[in-house]
This record gives structure tokens, C-alpha cells and sequence, in this order.
């Protein structure tokens, strides 16, 4: 079966400093996989997605970029923080079934 | 712009009843998905259902089904005999094209005792 991966699962840093964060899938081959950002009491906010080792497509201009240096890793980096990056960060994935798949997440505290 | 919008930011419902959520969606696609996913204190995303928007028939999973109006581009979610395990934020999405997602901004459903 397949399992999804996020860590940490609760991160505070200060303003200004770098961020990474990672996901990685098991038990499947070439997925689809996105970040998303939930702020408190908002919906979720698509922030990249992949469709293949490489490929990056973004969809809010902003201070974070995403890389995916394997098949089945996903990563969201920042080279200096901000207040408003604070949130719950997600991962998820899918393949040519169209519902997605989440991770636990990760709680991003900037102060 | 494709959008989701829920306008129930808050909902609750008496254990055992009947409650429904509303979703509409903005979209020039003829060919879409729809979902209801729930997040659960835990905050982890569950699928909930899903809808092909090819298909007429309603979905329906256990308590749960969607009245899906293709032409009123509306998706709503009812829960018969609502459970306290029931209480969650719940998110209705749709998947214009091939990858991208579109999330509504959720409706907070308390189930009370």
C-alpha cells in the first residue's frame, strides 16, 4: 500500500531564516505531487505542483520554490522566511486516479 | 477564474440528524471531478467522495451522498445520522484539467451530543 511521509511535523524559526521541508511516497511510481498551504481558518492554497522528477509548476508567486529531486520526493524550501509563511503545509499526491492522497502535514511557526 | 466557494463558514447538527453542506463551483469545463474531503482535528485530509461530472447519478458513500447540479454547478454533501466522529472542517474540490486542485475555504460542522 501506499503511505505518505512529512517532516517535521512542527517547525517554528525566526523571520529571515532558511526553511525545509519534505515529503516523500511509498509504494507507488511516478506520482503526481503537490504542496499546499493551509492559513488558520482558511482553505487550502495550492502552492506547487510536479508531475515528474524536475518538473515545477507554481502557482502563487512568492518566497518558497519546490524541487523534486526524486520520483517519489518533494521538497519546499525558503531562503528567508516571513511572518506570513506561517501555517500548516501539506503534501499530497495522486496518479492518474483523480482524488488525492494527504500527508500528517507540518505546522510552520515563523516568529 | 475557476473557483470553489462554500458559504457556510460554521455548521452544527444534533447526533443522529440529518445535515447538509453547500458547495458551488465556477467553471468553463465540461469534464471535471468533484470531491469532499474532511479534516478532522488530527488535521488529516480524508476523501470523503467523489463525482465524476460525466455522471448523473448522485454519489454515495455509506452516510454520505452529494446532490451534484451539473447545470447549477452546485455539490452539496448531506450526512444522515450524524456521529460526534463526524465532527471535522469539510473542504469541496474540483479538478478542472489533469492536475491542478481547487479547494473552497471549508465548512466547520459540529456534531453535539
Amino acid at each position: 500500500s501506499q503511505t505518505i511521509h512529512q517532516w517535521p511535523a512542527t517547525l517554528v524559526q525566526p523571520v529571515g531564516s532558511p526553511l525545509s521541508l519534505e515529503c516523500t511516497v511509498e509504494g507507488t511510481s511516478n506520482p503526481n505531487l503537490y504542496w499546499y498551504r493551509q492559513a488558520a481558518g482558511r482553505g487550502l492554497q495550492l502552492l506547487f505542483y510536479s508531475v515528474g522528477i524536475g518538473q515545477i509548476s507554481s502557482e502563487v508567486p512568492q518566497n518558497l520554490s519546490a524541487s523534486r529531486p526524486q520520483d517519489r520526493q518533494f521538497i519546499l524550501s525558503s531562503k528567508k522566511l516571513l511572518l506570513s509563511d506561517s501555517g500548516f503545509y501539506l503534501c499530497a499526491w495522486n496518479l492518474q486516479d483523480y482524488e488525492q492522497f494527504f500527508g500528517p502535514g507540518t505546522r510552520l511557526t515563523v516568529l | 477564474a475557476q473557483t470553489v466557494t462554500q458559504s457556510q463558514p460554521e455548521m452544527s447538527v444534533q447526533e443522529a440528524e440529518t445535515v447538509t453542506l453547500s458547495c458551488t463551483y465556477d467553471t468553463s469545463e465540461s469534464n471535471y471531478y468533484l470531491f469532499w474531503y474532511k479534516q478532522p482535528p488530527s488535521r488529516q485530509m480524508i476523501l470523503v467522495i467523489r463525482q465524476e461530472a460525466y455522471k448523473q447519478q448522485n454519489a454515495t458513500e455509506n452516510r454520505f451522498s452529494v446532490n451534484f447540479q451539473k447545470a447549477a454547478k452546485s455539490f452539496s454533501l448531506k450526512i444522515s445520522d450524524s456521529q460526534l466522529g463526524d465532527t471535522a472542517m469539510y473542504f469541496c474540490a474540483f479538478r478542472p484539467g489533469t492536475y491542478k486542485y481547487i479547494f473552497g475555504t471549508g465548512t466547520r460542522l459540529k456534531v453535539l451530543a
